[in-house]
């Protein structure tokens, strides 16, 4: 069982929003510890989408947001673009293990 | 702007092993930590390790406990990945990445392919 989960997949229409979901735990979300989401283009390096649950790097759209409640964590992207289609992950610090982690990943598809 | 290039992935037959290595530039090496990641075929990402700025702490995932060996060359802008009993379940994509203030991962590299395979 990962120790963060997503959906395996989702889609929307060009335009529309789509949110993604990570569950965690109080060893990890719960404990305080911060999220941050990727974009992974197949053949590329994983790019910083947002970082410290909620917080954007320079250059990344505002049509993406994330945010964190107790041990979950969400990115939405808003303004879906073909652009968009691509595996996002979750990743945060688990106190049970001592270490990283991701998330499984989800596929998001532009319909 | 920053930089991180991957090299010495490769073929290796179960059991041997294999040292990646990480070049960075474009940024000040010795004040980051640095992460490996891994992606095998098909599945997602994988956190392995993680090293601090200077080296002194390390930590891994279980997965390659015992296995791996991360370390550093301030000197050179460089960092390893030393891979001993390596397995098939192994094989994928090693990226290294520029851990950020509150680590999160920046910037990655392009990644290097190892495949375990006899």
């Amino acid at each position: 069982q990962p120790v963060l989960t997503q959906p395996p997949s989702m889609s929307g229409a060009p335009g529309q929003r789509v949110t993604i979901s990570c569950t965690g735990s109080r060893s990890n979300i719960g404990a305080g510890y911060e999220v941050h989401w990727y974009q992974h283009l197949p053949g590329a390096a994983p790019k910083l989408l947002i970082f410290g649950n909620n917080n954007r790097p320079s250059g990344v759209p505002d049509r993406f947001s994330g945010s964190k409640s107790g041990t979950s964590a969400s990115l939405a992207i808003t303004g879906l673009q073909a652009a968009d289609e691509a595996d996002y992950y979750c990743q945060s610090y688990d106190s049970g293990l001592n270490g990283y982690v991701f998330g499984p990943g989800t596929k998001v598809t532009v319909l | 702007q920053v930089h991180l290039v991957e090299s010495g992935g490769g073929v290796v037959q179960p059991g041997g092993s294999l040292r990646v290595s990480c070049a960075a530039s474009g940024f000040t090496f010795t004040s980051y930590g640095m992460f490996w990641v891994r992606q095998a075929a098909g599945k997602g990402l994988e956190w392995l390790t993680v090293i601090s700025y200077d080296g002194t702490n390390k930590n891994y995932a279980d997965s390659v406990k015992g296995r791996f060996t991360v370390s550093r060359d301030n000197s050179k802008n460089m960092l390893y990945l030393q891979m001993s009993s390596l397995r098939a379940e192994d094989t994928a994509v090693y990226y290294c990445a520029r851990a950020d203030s509150k680590w999160e991962l920046s910037h990655w590299g392009q990644g290097t392919l190892v495949t375990v395979s006899s």
